[in-house]
């Protein structure tokens, strides 16, 4: 069985600190890589894809994908209330997603 | 544009009846995924069609689920007989193709949440 690791949560930070999530899958013919973000009672929605080693980032959200040590992360900047929700890693070679981490900012 | 349009958003039904899930994904996306997501095993991928033909279904439980995909607008997912244990919130998502690098993005619809009594 194909495996998506995501770091057990929850995680809490204050407002304006930054967020790390971190994800490892045992897959190495991945290819793509995506973080989600899930309110509470909603569907989840994507915030990032990643394809290649290296850092992509998308105004606050940076994510980061090592394939060598298979490892994606996704870090959040100057982190909101709003940003509370739980985020689901999703490795795209067989389509699994990660049990997901719940954010907490606190105000 | 629409989303992805799921179909009943709130299904509850007692043990042994037969309940049918209804999706029809964004127009052009060639790709279609069914979700369970439970409090304990988080979001498990059922099963997943790629235009109109299911590619892998290994993820579901047992003979009681099946699922079609008759034409690109419209899927169901069929659970007979229904159990307690398959209360949970079944998400449809749609993608635009599978492309050379992999998947694309999916889509992800409202939600079907069913508590079977």
């Amino acid at each position: 069985q194909k495996e998506v690791e995501q770091n057990s949560g929850p995680l809490s930070v204050p407002e304006g600190a930054i967020a790390s999530l971190n994800c490892t899958y045992s897959d190495r013919g991945s290819q793509s890589f995506f973080w989600y973000r899930q309110y509470s009672g909603k569907s989840p929605e994507l915030i990032m894809s990643i394809y290649s080693n290296g850092d992509k980032e998308d105004g606050r959200f940076t994510a980061q994908l090592n394939k060598a040590s298979q490892y994606v992360s996704l870090l959040i900047r100057d982190s909101q209330p709003s940003d509370s929700a739980t985020y689901l890693c999703a490795v795209k070679g067989d389509m699994r997603f990660g049990a997901g981490t719940r954010l907490t900012v606190k105000p | 544009d629409a989303g992805v349009i799921q179909s009943p958003r709130h299904e509850v039904t007692e043990m042994g009846q037969e309940v049918t899930l209804r999706c029809k994904p964004i127009s052009g996306h060639n790709s279609l995924f069914w979700y369970r997501q439970t409090m304990m095993r988080g979001l498990e991928l059922l099963i997943y069609f790629n235009n109109n033909v299911p590619i892998d279904d290994s993820g579901m439980p047992e003979d009681r689920f099946s699922a079609k995909m008759p034409n690109a607008s419209f899927s169901t997912l069929k659970i007979q007989p229904s159990e307690p244990r398959d209360s949970a919130v079944y998400f449809c998502a749609s993608s635009p193709s599978l492309g050379l690098a992999g998947h694309n993005e999916q889509f992800f619809g409202p939600g079907t949440r069913l508590t079977v009594l």
